[in-house]
């Protein structure tokens, strides 16, 4: 899987977006972008994912660059429990649930929501 | 229930001494996993069940880790001999084959101290 490279940390005000970048320059062609994030004491969650085409649903909007080097996660109107660490992840989709499937996250991005 | 299910939610043990932890993953998910997470770390994936076929056990860190998955259901990790490097939060996942991503679905983790 391609490495990813994500800030340590962010600070977002409640009710302003937060846009969270994500680099991932060594991305294959059949690798998408994953988004999970992990709220204090509980397991990670899945937000969001794609291979190249902007994404939303009804917890975040993914924008990926043309050239897929680089994705940014927006929550649109972030509130206080949106205060998670986020992990953003490239990996092959796969419709079989082989051990390629397993998740490797790295230290990700602490958002920090405030009010 | 609706979700993954672990248990304990914390467990304290001391040095050299066995412990179980136990997963009851969604209702009708055939693939299972474990991953563990020290403090302030990723996700280390630990071993897959998917179904009959056999586990993947690539991730255990030594032979003191084992884990079983009874009627393809609900799984059992065991720690013998613990050590206090063994302390972490152990997360359990499952997932539905099929479908064209790898949404899967976290329980909220039982954390393991060692003294």
């Amino acid at each position: 899987d391609a490495k990813t490279t994500q800030p340590p940390s962010m600070d977002c005000a409640e009710g302003r977006a937060a846009n969270l970048p994500c680099n991932h320059s060594t991305i294959s062609g059949n690798e998408y972008v994953y988004w999970y994030r992990q709220i204090h004491s509980q397991g990670p969650q899945y937000i969001i994912h794609g291979l190249k085409n902007n994404e939303t649903n009804e917890m975040a909007s993914l924008i990926i660059t043309e050239d897929r080097k680089s994705s940014t996660l927006i929550l649109p109107h972030a509130t206080l429990r949106d205060t998670a660490v986020y992990y953003c992840i490239v990996r092959v989709a796969t419709s079989s649930a082989g051990t390629a499937s397993k998740l490797t996250f790295g230290t990700g991005t602490r958002l920090q929501v405030t009010l | 229930g609706a979700g993954v299910s672990q248990s304990p939610s914390n467990k304290v043990t001391e040095k050299g001494k066995d412990v179980e932890l136990r997963c009851d993953p969604i209702s009708g998910h055939t693939a299972l996993y474990w991953y563990r997470q020290s403090l302030g770390q990723g996700l280390e994936f630990l071993i897959y069940f998917q179904g009959n076929s056999a586990p993947d056990k690539s991730g255990l860190p030594s032979d003191r880790f084992s884990a079983e998955r009874t009627g393809g259901s609900v799984s059992t990790l065991t720690i013998q001999r613990t050590q206090q490097e063994d302390s972490a939060v152990y997360l359990c996942a499952s997932r539905s084959t099929g479908g064209t991503y790898n949404e899967q679905f976290f329980g909220p983790g039982t954390r393991l101290t060692v003294l």
